[in-house]
């Protein structure tokens, strides 16, 4: 597609149960990042893929998160054990390389909820 | 520590009203800046950059910002609001893309 797509749109699943969210890419970006943006809160940054190096996971709020992406293109994020507070639209982005100044491209994000 | 801070959290202004939008920045030197955009139900949209040069930054839409180092600050501008701008504004910084920083979002109502 033209556009960073992510599935599902929504999800709602019970307390203590594993998750997982995912990410498409714009074909060709190297780049790809995960944010959280909880009610009234900025944009969390979670973790950040670049080509083939390791992903920096600085933003990772616990171990329950964790997040992968096969081939340099598409990515998961799971949750597990999820908790009330984890809440959230997670939004993915991509960009074309590792340069500062390029766009970051946003995907629709998926809405998280925790009963 | 690295942050953006947008002190406004919801501006409301009328239809054809100018627009003002506040950002700080705390780095220790000029971060690349940025403005994006989300609409209800939408992805987040880039309005415009700056990272060096020209103080004033001309974005899509009708939107500038102007960066002041003197007041860390980026602010963003429309002299004419419509209608359609109703949305979340995120100022964000960064000085390498795996460590970007957003501010808390200002959500801009606008009146008939």
């Amino acid at each position: 597609g033209a556009g960073v797509s992510q599935s599902p749109s929504n999800k709602v699943t019970e307390k203590g149960k594993d998750v997982e969210l995912r990410c498409d890419p714009i074909s060709g970006h190297t780049a790809l990042y995960w944010y959280r943006q909880s009610l009234g809160q900025g944009l969390e940054f979670l973790i950040y893929f670049q080509g083939n190096s390791a992903p920096d996971k600085s933003g990772l709020p616990s171990d329950r998160f964790s997040a992968e992406r096969t081939g340099g293109s598409v990515s998961t994020l799971t949750i597990q054990r999820t908790q009330q507070e984890d809440s959230a639209v997670y939004l993915c982005a991509s960009h074309k390389s590792r340069d500062s100044y390029n766009e970051q491209f946003f995907g629709p994000g998926t809405r998280l909820t925790v009963l | 520590a690295q942050s953006v801070t947008q002190p406004d959290i919801h501006i409301t202004v009328s239809e054809g009203a100018s627009l003002e939008l506040r950002c700080n920045y705390s780095y220790g030197a000029t971060p690349y800046l940025f403005w994006y955009v989300q609409s209800p139900g939408q992805g987040l949209q880039l309005l415009l950059k700056y990272f060096s040069g020209d103080t004033l930054v001309q974005g899509i839409k009708g939107f500038e910002a102007e960066f002041k180092r003197s007041q860390s600050s980026f602010n963003l501008r429309k002299p004419s609001v419509h209608w359609s701008d109703a949305a979340e504004y995120f100022c964000a910084g960064t000085y390498n893309n795996n460590d970007m920083r957003f501010g808390a979002g200002t959500r801009l109502t606008v009146k008939p």
